[in-house]
């Protein structure tokens, strides 16, 4: 069974420019959260993918955006980058939504810093 | 809108003693999650509370969950220096893995 895995670990951009930050579900899992943590705070949750379709999003404008692919491996997008946008950007794959007995498994994270 | 509180946040403590972590949250929730962070890692899940007066425990550490205080405790037994994380509470309010964490309560165990 292998776990979540995401890339890249770290990341450095600028203030305006965009990136794209990846994650492979653990295997037999169809749902991937995405998460951003702040230094020293706890994770806020920001949107989450379900079969290919966004399922829910949390407090976070539309320059954050998704993707989710057939193999259920995802993708968060993230536009016109801000400095408050540097954090640990995690996330997490889970059963479908309303299983009963399961938790959310976490990937390792990217660290993002924006200067 | 859901907040979920819990405290203390910083807690430094010496081995063998024992202490209890507190985590409360506004409003009706169908699953209460306990997890570990280690310094630059990631989340490590410990325990999911899924009813009323459930308490699980593995180890050292023991959960319990009281959906009529809205209240969530872990407890450490008897601490030991390895058990030094950052440990989170976070609640599932629609069993849809959309989780509202707390801040977070960072446990220093001292030799």
């Amino acid at each position: 069974e292998t776990g979540v895995t995401q890339s890249p670990t770290h990341l450095i951009k600028t203030r305006g420019q965009q990136v794209t930050l990846r994650c492979s579900s653990q295997s037999g899992h169809n749902t991937v959260s995405w998460y951003q943590q702040a230094l020293g705070q706890g994770p806020q949750f920001i949107f989450q993918y379900y079969r290919e379709e966004e399922n829910g999003r949390g407090n976070f404008p539309p320059r954050f955006s998704g993707l989710q692919f057939p193999n259920y491996s995802s993708e968060l997008n993230v536009n016109a980058l801000e400095l408050d946008d540097s954090a640990l950007y995690l996330c997490a794959s889970s059963l479908s939504p309303g299983s009963f007995t399961d938790t959310q498994y976490f990937g390792p994270g990217t660290r993002l810093t924006v200067l | 809108e859901l907040k979920v509180e819990q405290n203390p946040l910083f807690l430094s403590m010496q081995e063998g003693k024992n202490y209890t972590i507190y985590c409360n949250y506004s409003t009706t929730s169908d699953r209460l999650y306990w997890y570990r962070q280690d310094p630059g890692k990631s989340l490590e899940s410990l325990f999911v509370l899924l009813s009323n007066g459930a308490v699980k425990q593995e180890g050292r550490l023991m959960a319990s969950l009281d959906t009529k205080a809205r209240l969530s405790t872990l407890h450490i037994t008897a601490a030991v220096h390895d058990l030094s994380a950052t440990y989170f509470c976070a609640v599932d309010l629609d069993s849809n893995y959309q989780l509202i964490w707390g801040a977070g309560t960072k446990l220093i165990i001292k030799p």
